[in-house]
């Protein structure tokens, strides 16, 4: 299957420092990338859906200033937390597909572990 | 909201076949049912999808009910390593997936 990558896989920061996270798809063009977090022994929660050249879309309830998004070429995407706090510790997944035809795969990159002191 | 329901665990034995069940009473005609399964502190993995036709690949069945309100996912011969939190879920608008609790699939030896 495809290949998403992400990067870094874990990092600490301090609280109030910004953290970004990249996803990348290695093998194919992803118009449309999507962003989850995973919090311990919870299912994945959809964050938001980033498309190549426009703004990100957020799901209900996520900050989209605390989540800033960016989709800049059609094999990257980033998610930066800013102003971390430790209640943003969470897993970071990121999945990608070529764009948003119904029935597509989704595929998803290894995530990246925030803990933020 | 596209609401799947699953049983919170199943165990298995290696070897042997598994069936994962999931109602999905709420989906429309053009909705697709996905399968992940996703292993501890990893992305989850890609399994299997479909609408309306019962579907297999190199990994598994999909059994999808006539009335496409509930589904079955069936591993033939369960190994060790299919052990994982197994994921059904919705397809919605601009192929975004709402995942569910999902099921805990132990295999025993």
């Amino acid at each position: 299957g495809a290949v998403v990558s992400q990067h870094p896989s874990w990092v600490i920061c301090k609280s109030g420092t910004s953290v970004k996270i990249e996803c990348r798809s290695l093998d194919f063009q992803a118009t449309t990338m999507f962003w989850y977090r995973q919090f311990p022994k919870q299912s994945l929660m959809l964050m938001a859906t980033s498309n190549e050249g426009s703004k990100a879309t957020y799901e209900q309830g996520v900050e989209k200033d605390k989540f800033l998004i960016n989709h800049a070429s059609l094999t990257l995407s980033t998610l930066t937390v800013t102003s971390a706090h430790p209640e943003d510790s969470s897993f970071y997944i990121c999945s990608a597909i070529p764009g948003p035809i119904p029935g597509s795969t989704q595929y998803f990159g290894p995530g990246t572990r925030l803990l933020v002191l | 909201d596209a609401k799947t329901t699953q049983p919170n665990s199943m165990e298995s034995n290696e070897e042997e076949p598994v069936h994962l069940p999931c109602n999905h009473s709420t989906i429309s005609g053009t909705d697709y049912i996905h399968w992940y399964r996703q292993l501890p502190s990893q992305g989850p993995e890609y399994v299997i999808h479909g609408l309306t036709s019962n579907v297999n690949n190199r990994m598994a069945s999909l059994a999808i009910a006539e009335d496409r309100k509930s589904s079955t996912l069936i591993l033939h011969r369960a190994t060790l390593r299919d052990a994982a939190v197994y994921y059904c879920i919705q397809e919605t608008s601009g192929s975004r997936l709402t995942f569910g609790e999902g099921t805990q699939l132990t295999v025993n030896p």
